[in-house]
């Protein structure tokens, strides 16, 4: 079935840091790729997607390009807030003949920013 | 703001008692679902329904139930809590239909003592 890779952390980096959070994944078909974003206490925000190989999402500052040859779908930030601090999940979406409807998501990577 | 609205936000509740958590929504979408988030293994697909009446089993299903018998209200019952239920649970709609973005509820924190 469907998974998607990422790592956990947590990643501690100082503000003003660039920020790589990789995903990888494994589908049938040509799934959507998403990044969601969670802060404490809060339920999940969308944070970008892209949904066809080479999109490249972006929203905030935050960039991910849909990598189809490498299955891979990284998280990218030049120059990281303490406002960042949070629980990033990479998702993909259910694809045609490929199971259950729904998001499949990674574990979430902590990532924490320090003044 | 998704217009999704799940009640109870916080919840306790002893092993082996009937628990139903709700899920609101205020637009017409016809693309429900429950997950539930857990430490070490992100977010898993419950349950989800694509319609009134229409519902289907996600990755962990077992112990748990659902209705759809209206657009706007899709509810989960754990029909016989277990501790290993305690959980967060989450409640997305998907307003582009199958294979597009969802969006979420703020959650249901749910203890089983």
């Amino acid at each position: 079935g469907d998974s998607v890779t990422q790592m956990e952390g947590p990643v501690t980096l100082s503000e003003e840091a660039f920020l790589t959070i990789n995903c990888t994944y494994t589908a049938t078909g040509y799934p959507s790729l998403f990044w969601y974003v969670q802060y404490p206490g809060e339920g999940l925000q969308l944070l970008l997607k892209a949904t066809k190989a080479d999109d490249k999402g972006s929203n905030k500052g935050f960039e991910a390009t849909y990598r189809k040859e490498t299955t891979s779908f990284h998280l990218e930030k030049g120059s990281v807030q303490v406002s960042d601090s949070a629980v990033y999940f990479c998702a993909l979406s259910g694809t045609e003949g490929g199971g259950a409807d729904g998001l499949t998501f990674g574990k979430g990577t902590h990532l924490i920013i320090q003044p | 703001d998704a217009g999704i609205t799940q009640s109870p936000r916080h919840k306790v509740t002893e092993t082996g008692t009937p628990v139903t958590l709700r899920c609101h929504q205020t637009e017409n979408h016809r693309y429900m679902y429950w997950y539930r988030q857990d430490p070490g293994h992100g977010l898993r697909l419950i349950h989800y329904s694509y319609g009134v009446k229409d519902t289907d089993k996600g990755e962990v299903s077992d112990g748990y139930s659902v209705s759809r018998s209206k657009t706007e209200d899709f509810l989960l019952t754990l029909e016989s809590a277990t501790s290993s239920q305690t959980s967060v649970y989450f409640c997305a709609i998907s307003p582009g239909g199958r294979g597009t973005e969802a969006f979420f509820g703020q959650g249901t924190r749910l203890t089983v003592v």
